[in-house]
């Protein structure tokens, strides 16, 4: 069983649109990481949230802990926000979604 | 402003050499952790380090052993190098309850 499941696994939207990415997880992770990664690039931490909500210029994560479900928001995507995005929760270790990979057209 | 470094961006090796793959963090963490990324399959655990030669076998550890002789650095050992283990490997270094770092990435090549 994979203790962080996220969704869609692939995502093409126009420039512009607000986009969504979903990450569920179980019990046992006391916090949940955002993270980026451009083609051929490394890894990129863009939140860490145990409660509640962050913003960070046009990126808005939300987490509901009675849910065990976070999201990750794009307001106004651009081209360069074209990557891969993880979700991954953290207890004794992390655990990894499987990546949603985003495509924004110009 | 560099907190996570791994010694090589790209790294081409034959079979049966031993690989050291290097990372270093400079924000005194405690937890260092190495991964290796492959497609379909995501990032998956090779070994983990709670503190200074302390270490935890992940999910992946076979045909790898690790060295942390200081809190700054986490060496991963291809004791002798296969062509499946070619991948991209990740280091990540973290305090418990605060943001995880991660480095760039090695892509290593068996051939």
């Amino acid at each position: 069983k994979n203790e962080v499941e996220q969704s869609p696994q692939n995502l093409t939207a126009q420039e512009g649109e607000f986009i969504t990415i979903n990450c569920s997880y179980s019990v046992g992770i006391s916090a949940l990481h955002w993270l980026q990664q451009h083609p051929g690039g490394g890894i990129v931490s863009l939140f860490m949230l145990s409660s509640g909500k962050k913003k960070h210029g046009r990126l808005i994560a939300t987490i509901n802990i009675q849910e065990k479900h976070s999201s990750l928001h794009i307001t106004a995507s651009h081209p360069r926000d074209s990557a891969v995005y993880i979700c991954a929760g953290t207890g004794n270790q992390f655990y990894f979604g499987t990546g949603t990979s985003l495509t924004v057209i110009p | 402003d560099v907190k996570v470094t791994q010694s090589s961006r790209y790294l081409v090796k034959r079979t049966g050499e031993k690989v050291f793959l290097e990372c270093v963090q400079d924000m005194d963490h405690e937890n260092m952790f190495w991964y290796r990324q492959d497609p379909g399959l995501g990032l998956r655990l090779i070994y983990f380090s709670y503190d200074v030669k302390m270490k935890e076998k992940g999910d992946i550890p076979e045909g790898y052993s690790v060295s942390r002789e200081k809190k700054e650095r986490f060496s991963l050992i291809l004791e002798s190098a296969s062509t499946n283990q070619t991948s991209m490997y990740l280091c990540a270094s973290r305090q418990v309850g605060t943001e995880a770092f991660f480095g760039q990435g090695t892509r290593l090549t068996v051939v």
